[in-house]
């Protein structure tokens, strides 16, 4: 079993719609999670970073992490063409350990 | 702004070649990361180094070595590159502590043929 899972989609929504993309991890010492989004033929840049459990809020987009389930999710709102990417969560147990990635959701968005 | 620089976007190499790839961060970070991305694995660390002169072995080192003579600038090395090397190469770095924050390079993509 991975540490981390993530459905690889591709996952392809009209533009406006309400996105959801999560993940599964197996390792309960993990207390730091974060989203990363990646445009193709660039590098990976964090999103959004949370720390234990519960929802954090910046703009459109919702982090949401359940650690008695082990499941993280992130929320887009009225989602734009713009935000076309793979986005990849990303855990790790303190903030001085090493970050361990899923493999990435692939979100297209169509206009 | 800061910067992540990989110093070639593509790269096409021979078996056996020796392959260097380079990257300079301009944020004065203590720390920098070499990744390998491969589709359906994500992310593996390959080496990283939390100040200069020093480097510690990430979950795929077998095959790669590093060298981090300069704080800006950490390199990493293929001895002898091998077919199941093609990948996309990322290069990271953090400040000192929390390590949530990765800046990425934009990535090297290199066959081996």
């Amino acid at each position: 079993q991975k540490e981390v899972e993530q459905d690889p989609g591709p996952l392809s929504v009209p533009e406006g719609a309400i996105v959801s993309l999560n993940c599964t991890y197996s390792n309960s010492a993990f207390q730091y999670f974060m989203w990363y989004r990646q445009y193709s033929r660039k590098g990976p840049e964090l999103l959004m970073y949370t720390y234990s459990s519960g929802n954090k809020e910046d703009g459109r987009f919702t982090a949401q992490v359940d650690k008695s389930s082990k499941y993280i999710s992130l929320f887009i709102r009225d989602s734009q063409p713009s935000d076309s990417a793979t986005y990849l969560c990303a855990m790790t147990k303190t903030s001085y350990d090493k970050v361990i990635f899923g493999p990435g959701t692939s979100l297209s968005v169509i206009p | 702004d800061v910067k992540v620089t990989q110093s070639s976007r593509y790269l096409v190499k021979r078996t056996g070649e020796k392959v260097f790839l380079e990257c300079v961060q301009d944020m004065d970070h203590e720390n920098m990361f070499w990744y390998r991305q491969d589709p359906g694995l994500g992310l593996r660390l390959i080496y990283f180094s939390y100040d200069v002169k020093m480097k510690e072995k990430g979950d795929i080192p077998e095959g790669y070595s590093v060298s981090r003579e300069k704080k800006e600038r950490f390199s990493l090395i293929l001895e002898s590159a091998s077919t199941n090397q093609t990948s996309m190469y990322l290069c990271a770095s953090s400040l000192v502590g929390p390590n949530e924050k990765l800046f990425f390079g934009s990535g090297t993509q290199l066959s081996v043929l």
